[in-house]
């Protein structure tokens, strides 16, 4: 099973500032099968990213994804009020799927 | 538009079974596998089983081995979720998820509350 461990645990910054999420895999995900996903409290998580950097339907181009193999990154080029959540990364390369622990971005 | 509507909340003993549903529509349902993931209150997402509606094939994480069976029924789209042997650690948010490019598509999830 592929573990993906993601960094920090919490950001705390300021509207208009740039967030930078990591996500490390225990081992590569080939074809660069990683999404990335937004969840704000009493909702289900939404898609944001796929295939390591293609923005879903409707997601706008301040978030995006880069990386490959074992490291991967959500940028957020400029944190809008209901920016704030929690983003998970998701390895989908494996028929046994699994997600990161998670980053909470929070309002300094 | 894709629609994945589950059933309602379940309370439920230790040691009982849980059955989610999960009605889907506006796609073709054998189209696409159909996950479960769940969420304990105030922690992460944890991805359990993947269903094929096409071929019925199923693959379950190793946590879950022995006590989750993901069925389907292709004549009215619904897939299922079974939890047996429920303990308090089982006290979840059931979600069921499908998609085309990842897990596009989210159900608004089951609360399923293991108490005595």
């Amino acid at each position: 099973e592929i573990v993906l461990t993601q960094s920090p645990g919490t950001l705390s910054l300021s509207p208009g500032e740039r967030a930078t999420l990591s996500c490390r895999a225990s081992q590569s995900v080939s074809s660069s099968k990683l999404a990335w996903y937004q969840q704000k409290p009493g909702q289900a998580p939404r898609l944001l990213i796929y295939g390591a950097s293609s923005r879903a339907t409707g997601i706008p181009d301040t978030f995006s994804g880069t990386g490959s193999g074992t490291e991967f990154t959500l940028t957020i080029s400029r944190l809008e009020p209901e920016d704030f959540a929690v983003y998970y990364c998701q390895q989908y390369v494996s028929s046994l799927l699994s997600f990161g622990g998670g980053t909470k971005v929070e309002i300094k | 538009q894709v629609q994945l509507v589950q059933s309602g909340a379940e309370v439920k003993k230790p040691g009982a079974s849980v059955k989610v549903s999960c009605k889907a529509s506006g796609y073709t349902f054998t189209g696409f596998y159909i996950h479960w993931v769940r969420q304990a209150p105030g922690q992460g997402l944890e991805w359990m089983a993947w269903i094929n509606p096409n071929s019925g094939v199923t693959e379950y994480t190793q946590k879950f081995q022995g006590r989750v069976t993901v069925t389907r029924d292709t004549s009215i789209t619904t897939a299922y979720m079974e939890l047996s042997r429920l303990t308090y650690d089982d006290t979840a948010i059931y979600y069921c998820v499908t998609g085309i490019v990842a897990f596009d598509y989210w159900g608004q999830g089951t609360l399923v509350t293991v108490s005595s």
